[in-house]
């Protein structure tokens, strides 16, 4: 199985300052034969289902706002929240879906200081 | 709307058995595969397994190999998650969600959770 670290576990940043997690994979989720990562952040808010935020390590969902953005590739993912709102307290999740069984990491809890 | 809608919660006792459903909408309903997600008290989300709606391939978590079923009848769009015997250890909220390739695809559409408790 693939094992997918985050870092911070959790973290608490200003308003309208920079929030950037981490997310490691024990391997590569680079696909050689197309040059994409198989890499999706989720946004998880308390009572809610998740929610698709990024794609491709860097392609953010229709409807997700830009402040969002991931960059990353082969084993080093990043989540970065330009200027941080407070409707972006929230637990994130990198996944993986390079191969089965799909691996999450164990979340990181954004909250503001 | 394009939506997953999953059955209500649901308190059962240790040993019972107990089926819970996920229903598509607003969407080919076989032309994705449909996710499982177990996420306990307090804590991060686990993958299952993953059923393809058309023709029923199915794939497990070895962590849950075994102990779940995972099934799908294309007729009603609706994929189920089966325990024969429930355990305390159970109780969790899972999810639903639908993935348009396996292992090519992030889940894009998720359902509202179902809560299974088990106790005695």
């Amino acid at each position: 199985d693939i094992v997918m670290t985050q870092s911070p576990d959790s973290l608490a940043v200003s308003l309208g300052e920079r929030a950037t997690i981490n997310c490691k994979s024990s391997q590569s989720v680079l696909y050689s034969s197309n040059s994409k990562n198989y890499l999706a952040w989720y946004q998880q808010k308390p009572g809610q289902p998740p929610k698709l935020l990024i794609f491709w390590a860097s392609t953010r969902e229709s409807g997700v706002p830009d402040r969002f953005s991931g960059s990353g590739s082969g084993t080093d993912f990043t989540l970065t929240i330009s200027s941080l709102q407070a409707e972006d307290v929230a637990v994130y999740y990198c996944q993986q879906y390079y191969s089965t069984p799909q691996t999450f990491g164990q979340g990181t809890k954004l909250e503001i200081k | 709307e394009v939506q997953l809608v999953q059955s209500g919660a649901e308190v059962k006792k240790p040993g019972e058995s107990l089926k819970i459903s996920c229903k598509g909408s607003g969407y080919s309903f076989t032309r994705y595969w449909i996710g499982w997600v177990r996420q306990m008290p307090g804590k991060g989300l686990e993958w299952m397994g993953i059923i393809y709606a058309a023709d029923s391939d199915t794939r497990y978590s070895p962590s849950f190999q075994g102990q779940v079923t995972i099934s799908a009848d294309k007729s009603v769009s609706t994929a189920y998650l089966q325990w024969s015997s429930l355990k305390a250890s159970d109780t969790a909220m899972y999810y639903c969600a639908r993935q348009l390739v396996l292992n090519g695809a992030a889940f894009d559409i998720w359902g509202q959770g179902t809560l299974i408790t088990v106790s005695s």
